[in-house]
């Protein structure tokens, strides 16, 4: 049974569009919601992160939206670039020095 | 520049050998993490460490086991590879105080092959 669950598998958008990737957890006690953005060939980078405590977190085109009630997040790609064009796993953290645990990812690709 | 660096990138073993796999982080971070990524099951982690001397076990710590000699230094150990932990293995570290005491920073992997 997967804890952390995205959709869509995976997303084409035009350049320019905004890309909406979606996450959604089972275990109440997650509290730690990163985003990593995965090259073919490389590990994972983290991208953007957000704690619980909030509702909303924000780097540059990239922003996470999270509504601990209905346990679901989403990550917003703005002006999305070619460069872009990568899988964006959502992870999940219960606390401190624990580790993650992944959803499946979201490929997503940006054609000029 | 902090990182986290993995060795061997490839390795290609026989069924029933003893594969090491290694890594080591400039970023002085306490906790270090191994995970394995397979499609359909995404990443998930194996074993972890908060400190030098210290291993714990993750969610599929089965047929492997962990060493931290040291606060830069993290292995994997698979005592009897068997062809089903066939993957690319990746190894993470994290700091463990401060503002982004919940971040981890990934390695760039090992793909293991076991025949």
């Amino acid at each position: 049974q997967q804890q952390v669950r995205q959709s869509p598998q995976s997303l084409t958008v035009w350049e320019g569009e905004t890309a909406i990737l979606n996450c959604s957890y089972e275990d109440s006690t997650f509290n730690y919601f990163p985003w990593y953005q995965q090259f073919p060939g490389e590990g994972p980078a983290l991208l953007i992160s957000i704690r619980s405590v909030s509702d909303k977190k924000e780097d540059g085109r990239f922003t996470i939206f999270f509504n601990k009630r209905e346990k679901k997040l989403s990550l917003h790609i703005t002006d999305s670039q070619p460069g872009d064009s990568a899988t964006y796993f959502c992870a999940a953290s219960g606390g401190y020095a624990q580790g993650l645990t992944f959803g499946l990812g979201t490929r997503v690709s940006v054609f000029p | 520049e902090a990182a986290v660096t993995q060795s061997p990138r490839n390795k290609v073993a026989v069924t029933g050998g003893k594969v090491t796999l290694s890594c080591n982080q400039t970023n002085n971070h306490n906790n270090m993490y191994w995970y394995r990524q397979d499609t359909g099951h995404g990443l998930r982690l194996i074993h972890y460490s908060y400190g030098a001397g210290s291993t714990e076990k993750g969610d599929i710590p089965d047929g492997y086991k962990a060493s931290r000699p040291s606060q830069e230094n993290f292995s994997l150990i698979l005592e009897l590879a068997t062809p089903s932990q066939t993957s690319v293995y990746f190894c993470a570290s994290g700091p463990s105080w401060g503002a982004n005491s919940y971040e981890q920073y990934f390695g760039p992997g090992t793909r293991l092959t076991v025949l």
